[in-house]
C-alpha cells in the first residue's frame, strides 16, 4: 500500500535537473509532495489531484498520471535550498469515487545540492 | 495567520509513564491529522479527526495510543505506559473543511522514552 519512490537518493551540483518518482499499486484520488529538512517539519509542495494535471511552482513542478497511477516531481535548476528528503503522499479512492483524507507516505528520496 | 501549532516541541517520559500532545490546526481548519516519524524513516498515519468525531484510525496501534478532537480546543493525541519503542517525532496536519486541501503539518513533538 506505501507508495515506492525512487530514486532513494541524488546528489546534484546546483544548477542541475533532477525527477523523483513516485508509484503507487493502488487508485490514487490525489498526489501530495512535501519536502522535509532534517529535524524539522515537512513542507507542502504541491497537490495533484486525479485527472492527469500537471502543476509548476518557479523551479519545481510535478505531474500525475491517473493511469499509471504515477507521480513525478521535477527540479529544474536545482538550489543549494532544495536539498532535504521529499516525500510522496498519496491519497486513495475509498469505495466508489470518494477520498479517505488520510496520506500514506513513501519512504522519501534524500537530495544533495553540492557547490 | 498562524500555522499548525504544537506542543510541547520536545517531551521526555520514563517508562510506563503517559505522555499528552497537543495539536491547534491552523485558523479556519476543522480537519486534523496525526503522522508519527521514527528517526531515519518515513511519516506513518496514525488517526484522522474532525471536530467530535473519529473519521479513520486505521493507522493507531489497539491499544495505548488514543486520540480525540474536542468541540472547543486543541487536538490530543495520548500515549499511556510509554515504551522506548514510543520515541518519535509525531507530526500533526490540518486541512480546511473540504478535504480535497493540502494538509500543512506542524513543527512536531519528539518524545523520547527513558
Amino acid at each position: 500500500q506505501q507508495p515506492v519512490q525512487s530514486p532513494q537518493a541524488v546528489i546534484l551540483r546546483e544548477g542541475e535537473d533532477a525527477v523523483i518518482n513516485c508509484s503507487s499499486s493502488k487508485a490514487l484520488y490525489s498526489v501530495h509532495w512535501y519536502r522535509q529538512k532534517h529535524g524539522e517539519a515537512p513542507v507542502f509542495l504541491m497537490i495533484l489531484l486525479k485527472g492527469g494535471e500537471q502543476k509548476g511552482h518557479e523551479k519545481i513542478s510535478a505531474s500525475f498520471n491517473e493511469k499509471k497511477q504515477q507521480s513525478s516531481l521535477y527540479l529544474t535548476a536545482s538550489q543549494l535550498s532544495y536539498s532535504g528528503t521529499y516525500f510522496c503522499g498519496t491519497e486513495h479512492l475509498r469505495g466508489g469515487s470518494s477520498n479517505t483524507g488520510k496520506l500514506i507516505f513513501g519512504q522519501g528520496t534524500t537530495l544533495q545540492v553540492k557547490p | 495567520n498562524a500555522g499548525v501549532m504544537q506542543n510541547p516541541r520536545h517531551l521526555v517520559r520514563r517508562r510506563g509513564q503517559e505522555a499528552r500532545l497537543r495539536c491547534s490546526p491552523m485558523k479556519g481548519h476543522s480537519h486534523v491529522y496525526w503522522y508519527r516519524q521514527l528517526p531515519e524513516e518515513g511519516l506513518k498515519f496514525m488517526v484522522y479527526l474532525q471536530k467530535e468525531n473519529i473519521i479513520d484510525e486505521s493507522g493507531m496501534p489497539k491499544e495505548r495510543f488514543s486520540a480525540e478532537f474536542p468541540k472547543e480546543g486543541p487536538s490530543i493525541l495520548r500515549i499511556q505506559q510509554v515504551v522506548r519503542g514510543d520515541s518519535a517525532a509525531y507530526f500533526c496536519a490540518s486541512s480546511p473543511d473540504r478535504d480535497d486541501y493540502e494538509q500543512y503539518f506542524g513543527p512536531g513533538t519528539r518524545l523520547t522514552v527513558t
